[in-house]
């Protein structure tokens, strides 16, 4: 059965910080791989997505960026945090040219900056 | 482009009554829906999907959602909600072709003894 995990689950960085949170699928091939945060009390807002290794698209401009090493690897990261950086990040993963979009979520990563 | 509105916020259901959760979508023709629920510090769960057939659609947790075109409405329902019910729940549309879910803003379920 295919897995999902995110590290680290908790992070607590300092504003001007640099960034890496890391989401690894396990039991499939060629996922789409997404990320998403959720701030304080609102919905899930896509920041990246990719259908392949090396293809990364932004769907919001911010000071974040995403990376894509490996098939089942997605990366998250930063040069120099902000404080409106702060919530919570999750990883999620469809599989590929399923015209449906059905998502399967990890864990979460929490992230404060202060 | 899609969109997903779900009107309600924040609900208070006292245990064992039913629930409703509203959704609407709005899409051009007929979308993939889904509700998935989050518990505090969790990630999402998927609770059930439609994407044709038979409109009412069971999902896991004893949870059903019915697909209704002429109100473009997918709300979800529960007859008698349990207190570890209690989370966040959202509503996503997906279209044929696009590899991206929209997502509603979430209603945030309470539930009373």
């Amino acid at each position: 059965s295919q897995t999902i995990h995110q590290w680290p689950a908790t992070l607590v960085q300092p504003v001007g910080s640099p960034l890496s949170l890391e989401c690894t699928v396990e039991g499939t091939s060629n996922p789409n791989l997404y990320w998403y945060r959720q701030a304080a009390g609102r919905g899930l807002q896509l920041l990246f997505y990719s259908v392949g290794i090396g293809q990364i698209s932004s769907e919001v401009p911010q000071n974040l960026s995403a990376s894509r090493p490996q098939d089942r690897q997605f990366i998250l990261s930063s040069k120099k945090l902000l404080l409106s950086d702060s919530g919570f990040y999750l990883c999620a993963w469809s599989v590929t040219q399923s015209n449906a979009g059905e998502l399967f979520f990890g864990e979460g990563s929490r992230l404060t900056v202060l | 482009a899609q969109s997903v509105t779900q009107p309600d916020i924040h609900i208070t259901v006292s245990e064992g009554a039913s629930l409703e959760l509203r959704c609407n979508y709005s899409y051009g023709a007929t979308p993939y829906l889904f509700w998935y629920v989050q518990s505090p510090g969790q990630g999402l769960q998927l609770l059930l999907k439609y994407f044709s057939g038979d409109t009412l659609v069971q999902g896991i947790k004893g949870f059903e959602a019915e697909f209704k075109r002429s109100q473009s409405s997918f709300n979800l329902r529960k007859p008698s909600v349990h207190w570890s019910d209690a989370a966040e729940y959202f509503c996503a549309v997906g279209v044929f072709g696009n590899e991206k879910l929209t997502f509603g803003t979430g209603t945030r379920l309470t539930i009373i003894p």
